[in-house]
């Protein structure tokens, strides 16, 4: 079975800072998809990112951006020149692309990153 | 465009009571999924639909139920509600197999 594992509970950065948040994951397959979701005070989850395993290209949003390491089974999210809005919960998830058992059917999220931006 | 919507936002059951979280969405997405949200553990799926009148099991299915009689809506019920049932809900739904969920805001439901 697939997991996500996300070690840093807590993350601090100040305002127009740098700052990256760690994400790895464990899966035997070669096709999938990985993700990393904001959840502000709100509640609402929103997509900040999206990569495709099979693209050797680090996917980029705006101040958003992710280093893939297909190999090393790591994603990590860099968020640049960091702003107020910002803060909130990170979570990173993950989902097959090959529909056995309904496996693509199915967001397999890490327990979250809750990063503060301090002004 | 409202995209996926979830209710009530707010909920309160004492245990045995049943009730029933809606979610709609007007995005014609075929899939949709119920995801539950607990302190430390991430969100983890209940059930899922890949279209009307197809739903399937998730993760932890135990205690709910879902039906899907039209695209727009995937309704989840609680038949008898417990304390362990004490979580935030989502909704999300998607267009394609390959494509990202979109979430609604969610139903923090508490049972006492």
């Amino acid at each position: 079975a697939q997991t996500v594992t996300q070690s840093q509970p807590e993350m601090s950065v100040q305002e127009a800072e740098t700052v990256t948040l760690s994400c790895t994951y464990d899966t035997s397959e070669s096709d999938y998809y990985l993700f990393w979701y904001k959840q502000p005070p709100s509640r609402q989850m929103i997509l900040v990112i999206r990569q495709e395993a099979y693209k050797q290209q680090n996917a980029t949003e705006n101040r958003f951006s992710v280093n893939f390491q297909k190999a090393a089974k790591s994603f990590s999210l860099k968020i640049s020149d960091s702003q107020l809005g910002d803060a909130a919960m990170y979570f990173c998830a993950y989902r097959s692309a090959k529909n056995y058992g309904g496996a693509t059917n199915k967001l397999i999220f890490g327990t979250g990153t809750l990063l503060a931006v301090q002004p | 465009n409202a995209g996926v919507t979830q209710t009530p936002k707010f909920q309160v059951l004492k245990t045995g009571q049943s009730m029933t979280l809606q979610c709609a969405q007007d995005m014609n997405h075929e899939y949709m999924s119920w995801y539950r949200q607990d302190p430390g553990m991430g969100l983890r799926l209940i059930h899922y639909s890949v279209g009307a009148g197809i739903t399937d099991q998730g993760e932890v299915p135990n205690g709910y139920n879902v039906s899907r009689s039209t695209t727009e809506d995937f309704p989840l019920r609680l038949l008898s509600a417990a304390p362990s049932q004490t979580s935030v809900y989502f909704c999300a739904s998607r267009m394609f197999v390959n494509t990202e969920a979109f979430f609604g805001q969610g139903t923090r439901l508490t049972v006492v």
